[in-house]
């Protein structure tokens, strides 16, 4: 059974940075891009960008350039999206996904 | 960016009828492989999103066939037949054709 098992919810001060993990298992991770997607409370969603996990290439969407880093540790089979100056817009649901799969979302939210 | 636009922004469906989403982009999704990667994805209350179509009609593995995706170029359409209680939630877009990966707003159904 192919299951993507986010981190827990964060509680940040503004200007710090958070660190997320997405731990896959029941698939070779190597195979499949991991794609990271951003949801603010009662909002729509918005793609972050993608890893390949074999490689490390990543691409981003340009508003997160300087927002969103994303690792994967081939090792462990988990995905990681580190996200910097924390702050109030930054609040929000964050997803991994293999689009066939969804990890379950880990909340983020920013306050000082 | 592609810019998806999806209509209605809400509808109210009565439990065994049907319902259509429509949904365009602001250019045509058909990449350079001839493929057009469109998905739909479907979040109901609380959970994580889950795709339900790709490649514009190709229904993923579990999803019931009283969903269909129709469409071609710029305009799509995900059709619901005999709708039921658990398909209440929000229905987006979303096409993957071109980065940034872009989602419409969302389509909430509701059950009248």
């Amino acid at each position: 059974e192919v299951l993507l098992q986010q981190s827990g919810a964060e509680l940040v001060r503004p200007g710090s940075s958070v660190k997320i993990s997405c731990k896959a298992s029941g698939y070779t991770f190597t195979d499949y891009y991991m794609h990271w997607v951003k949801q603010r409370p009662e909002q729509g969603l918005v793609w972050i960008g993608r890893i390949n996990p074999a490689n490390g290439n990543t691409v981003y969407a340009e508003k997160f350039k300087s927002k969103a880093t994303l690792t994967a540790d081939k090792s462990s089979n988990t995905a990681y999206m580190q996200l910097s100056s924390l702050t109030s817009e930054d609040t929000a649901t964050y997803f991994c996904t293999r689009w066939t799969y969804w990890g379950q979302g880990t909340l983020v939210t920013v306050s000082s | 960016d592609i810019v998806m636009t999806q209509t209605p922004l809400s509808l109210s469906v009565a439990i065994g009828q049907s319902a259509s989403i429509s949904c365009k982009s602001s250019q045509s999704l058909k990449y350079s492989d001839g493929k057009t990667y469109l998905n739909w994805v479907f979040q109901s209350p609380g959970q994580s999103p889950k795709r339900l179509i790709y490649q514009v009609s190709k229904l993923d593995s579990g999803v019931p066939d009283r969903f269909s995706g129709t469409g071609s170029e710029t305009d799509f359409t995900l059709k619901i037949s005999r709708v039921e209680a658990e398909d209440l939630g929000v229905y987006y877009c979303c096409q993957g054709s071109y980065s940034p990966l872009t989602f419409g707003s969302g389509t909430k159904l509701e059950i009248k």
